[in-house]
């Protein structure tokens, strides 16, 4: 069964910043992993989606790599801004159903 | 991206009634739906895989009695809370994939999501 981690559970960063978010699975045998953003008490905002023969994929300040061998993803936000402020959710779509497996996310506070 | 619209958005209701919420994707079909729940602070868990015309398949310790789901069309899933309790108070989130773009290889998406809160 597929488990998703993301490390920190927390970030706070000063604006401007660049950061890192991090995401491991167990199960490589992924289809394709995505990132959404999650802001406090609404639905999830697709970020980026990542297929199982792709290493990486940009939208704008953002970029999402993933490295099937090592069961790892990244999500890179460059210079941050305080409406980034948000919680990102990685997910691993595996399984006979594709359905998606998500991580227990990571809340990052971008302060102004 | 597509979109996947769901109703109500919230909805309070007295313990023991029942609440039907509907996932709905606007401009594509899915023959496969999927129901999240998500308590407060904490991630989005998968409770059903809805399938178009069959019955949904439930995870390990999600009771089917009590949410019932069905998928009467391709573009329309509805998961009704039975006899609800406090304890069922949450964020229930639906998503969906367009059939068009082929087993795992499509972007899920999601709707809105409900927040149900029962007294």
């Amino acid at each position: 069964k597929q488990e998703v981690t993301q490390i920190p559970a927390a970030l706070s960063v000063p604006e401007g910043e660049n950061l890192v978010l991090n995401c491991s699975f167990t199960d490589s045998a992924i289809y394709n992993l995505q990132w959404f953003r999650q802001d406090p008490g609404k639905g999830l905002t697709s970020l980026l989606l990542i297929q199982s023969s792709q290493r990486e994929q940009t939208s704008g300040r953002l970029n999402a790599s993933l490295d099937k061998s090592s069961g790892r993803s990244t999500l890179y936000i460059a210079a941050s801004q305080p409406g980034d402020s948000a919680t990102y959710l990685c997910a691993g779509n595996s399984g006979s159903a594709r359905q998606l497996t998500f991580g227990s996310g990571t809340q990052l506070t971008v302060l102004p | 991206g597509a979109v996947v619209s769901q109703h109500p958005s919230w909805v309070i209701c007295k313990s023991g009634t029942s609440v039907k919420i509907e996932c709905r994707s606007l401009d594509f079909q899915a023959t496969t739906m999927f129901w999240y729940r998500q308590f407060p602070k904490q991630s989005l868990m998968l409770m059903a895989t809805s399938n178009e015309g069959s019955k949904a398949t439930y995870e390990q310790g999600v009771e089917k009695d009590k949410f019932l789901i069905n998928h009467a069309s391709l573009t329309l899933s509805t998961l009704t809370v039975t006899s609800a309790h406090p304890e069922d108070s949450s964020f229930y989130i639906c998503s969906a994939r367009d059939l068009r773009a082929g087993p795992g290889t499509g972007e899920l998406f999601f709707g809105e999501g409900s927040r149900l809160t029962v007294l």
